[in-house]
This record gives structure tokens, C-alpha cells and sequence, in this order.
């Protein structure tokens, strides 16, 4: 299989603050990334696409402005909750394909918890 | 985009017992992947199966594209069976993969 690494896997920070979350793909490369979010009892939601050395699409309903995605590389794609508010609080997770694949491969999540 | 509905939403069974999980979707597909949360969140990759039939010990897979489902099988269930199935697929004319809701498994011993 590929392997795709998130960190952190947790996080608490306070409100109005920013959070940094990270994902890598370790023995492949990927020109796509994407990043879900998921509450409780909850499927997952795709949030946006990550597309390296361009702009990431976002979903409707998507604040560009507050979830930023930055795909600097082949192997990162970073996602920063900025202002980060109670209701923020959630499992945020990523997924990438091997180049030319079809199958997603995703990180182990970050638990994002806003107080 | 694709729809994707998974049934039932729950399930438990006893241990030994066997199950089969179901998805449909709405339209032709280019991928199709079934996948175990564990309790921690992360999601482990189960089959990457648009069509077709495949075994990984104790799970099975099939597809039937044309009419547009896949069945994920649990023989001889465990405990470590237990947690959340998700169904997820990319329409032939999408970029993204869709979810279903799940179904939750639970198996008692």
C-alpha cells in the first residue's frame, strides 16, 4: 500500500488562535491531496482538494479564508484552521493517490478540540 | 455527485456469526473502496474494488457495476471486527470520492 502520515493527531487550542495540521505522503508522490472533516457519529465531509503549486477548490459551503491549504510540494499538503473557534472543534483528515491511481490513502486524522 | 447509501446502519452480531454489509450508488463508477474506522479514527484501507471480486482472509468483497452495488462480507466475525464500514466511490465524471454514513458494527462475544 502508500502511506500517508497527519500530525499532529491531536490538538487543543484556544480560541482565536491558529492551528497548523500537516499531511504527508511518505513513499509516494502526489500532485492531489484532499482534506475532510468529520463530527461525531458522522461520515466524512470533503472540505477541499489541495492541488500542488496551484490554488486548492474548496467545497460549498467552505471558507477558503478560514481553513487555508497550502500544497508546497509533492509529499505536503498543510491545512491551517485560522481563528479557530469551539465550533471548529472536530476530526479533520487527509487523503492522497499515487499519481496515475485511483485508490485514496488516508492519514491517521488530527482531533482538533477549540476551547 | 455520486450518491452512495450503505445498509443497514447498524449491526450486531455474535462472534463466529457471519454478516454482509451493502452499497449502492447512483451512477458508474471509477472507484469504489470499502473501508474500517478503528477507534481511533484512522481509516483502513479494506478493498479498492470498482468491480469484480476480491478475499482478504476473513472479508470479502464484490462489486456488480452495472447495477451499480458492492457487498462487503464478514465471515466467522471477531471482536476486533467491531467499529464503523464505510463505502465510498468517485463517479466516472467526478474528482472527488463520496461517502456513505457507515454501518456500525458491533460483535459481542
Amino acid at each position: 500500500g502508500a502511506v500517508v502520515s497527519q500530525h499532529p493527531s491531536w490538538v487543543i487550542c484556544k480560541s482565536g488562535t491558529s492551528v497548523k495540521i500537516e499531511c504527508r505522503s511518505l513513499d509516494f508522490q502526489a500532485t492531489t491531496m484532499f482534506w475532510y472533516r468529520q463530527f461525531p457519529k458522522q461520515s466524512l465531509m470533503l472540505m477541499a482538494t489541495s492541488n500542488e503549486g496551484s490554488k486548492a477548490t474548496y467545497e460549498q459551503g467552505v471558507e477558503k479564508d478560514k481553513f487555508l491549504i497550502n500544497h508546497a510540494s509533492l509529499t505536503l499538503s498543510t491545512l491551517t484552521v485560522t481563528s479557530a473557534h469551539p465550533e471548529d472543534s472536530s476530526f479533520y483528515i487527509c487523503s492522497a493517490s499515487r499519481q496515475g491511481g485511483a485508490e485514496a490513502f488516508f492519514g491517521q486524522g488530527t482531533r482538533l478540540t477549540v476551547v | 455527485g455520486i450518491q452512495v447509501e450503505q445498509s443497514p446502519p447498524d449491526l450486531i452480531l455474535q462472534e463466529g456469526a457471519n454478516s454482509t454489509l451493502r452499497c449502492n450508488f447512483s451512477d458508474s463508477v471509477n472507484n469504489l473502496q470499502w473501508f474500517h474506522q478503528n477507534p481511533w479514527g484512522q481509516l483502513i484501507n479494506l478493498f479498492y474494488i470498482p468491480s469484480g471480486t476480491k478475499q482478504n482472509g476473513r472479508l470479502s468483497a464484490t462489486t456488480v457495476a452495472t447495477e451499480r452495488y458492492s457487498l462487503l462480507y464478514i465471515s466467522s466475525s471477531q471482536t476486533t471486527d467491531s467499529g464503523v464500514y464505510f463505502c465510498a466511490a468517485q463517479g466516472s465524471n467526478d474528482y472527488k470520492l463520496s461517502f456513505g454514513a457507515g454501518t456500525t458494527v458491533t460483535v459481542r462475544a
